[in-house]
């Protein structure tokens, strides 16, 4: 009964390559997100979307697009990937009140060679 | 917009020992703040959240927390470390965007645990 899924768990490709990862949520959350942690640990966050729209985007390049075809899936499509597009990324859900936990996924770990 | 320190990248105990883990915030409205963990591989996981009820939040595992607002401050302590909570710990608040909330984290506390 995984909260929130991500696939998949990791991802290698080359520079220039397209990639997308995928992110589901089974507790009926309306706010899903994507972050972003480098390799020193550091987390930030890329997009938030509430029942399908895109509410927080926090200057990430648009070779990032985030898609959400329902509120219980949000996936991430990459273009161009860049050596600098290497990292784990986390897909994560949660109520709409500041005060709410948000849960994470297990997160993808994208390696751009 | 809202930030989060956290004091020390590394802090290394022996088991047994008492946990302390320094973070202090910056906001100018009352913050939501949280500790999340997260063991090697793994995605993170909620050890407790301040949300202006009791200054001091009791969370999982044993850890538990103090929110100090003269200090600025949200402290994560645990009595007696375990082997089982080596693992990378963050602090963060919760800030609104537009009419979501989304959390901006410090940098990390790699806790190691000593035999």
């Amino acid at each position: 009964d995984t909260a929130v899924s991500q696939t998949p768990k990791y991802l290698v490709t080359q520079m220039g390559n397209d990639k997308s990862i995928k992110c589901e949520q089974n507790l009926g959350h309306d706010t899903m997100y994507w972050y972003k942690q480098d390799s020193k640990k550091f987390l930030k966050i890329m997009f938030s979307y509430n029942n399908k729209e895109l509410i927080i985007n926090e200057t990430v390049p648009n070779r990032f697009s985030p898609k959400s075809p329902d509120k219980a899936h949000l996936n991430l499509h990459i273009n161009s990937l860049e050596l600098g597009d290497s990292a784990v990324y986390f897909c994560a859900s949660s109520p709409p009140r500041g005060t709410d936990t948000q849960y994470f996924g297990p997160g993808t770990r994208l390696t751009v060679l | 917009a809202q930030s989060v320190t956290q004091l020390g990248s590394h802090v290394s105990v022996s088991e047994g020992a008492l946990v302390l883990l320094r973070c202090n915030y910056s906001s100018s409205v009352p913050p939501y703040l949280f500790w999340y963990v997260q063991y090697p591989n793994q995605g993170l996981q909620l050890l407790l959240k301040y949300t202006s009820a009791a200054t001091l939040v009791k969370g999982i595992n044993g850890f538990e927390a103090e929110f100090k607002k003269s200090e600025t401050s949200f402290h994560l302590t645990k009595p007696s470390a375990h082997m089982s909570d080596a693992a990378e710990y963050f602090c963060a608040v919760s800030e609104a965007g537009g009419s979501n909330y989304k959390l901006t984290f410090g940098k990390g506390t790699l806790l190691t645990v000593n035999p």
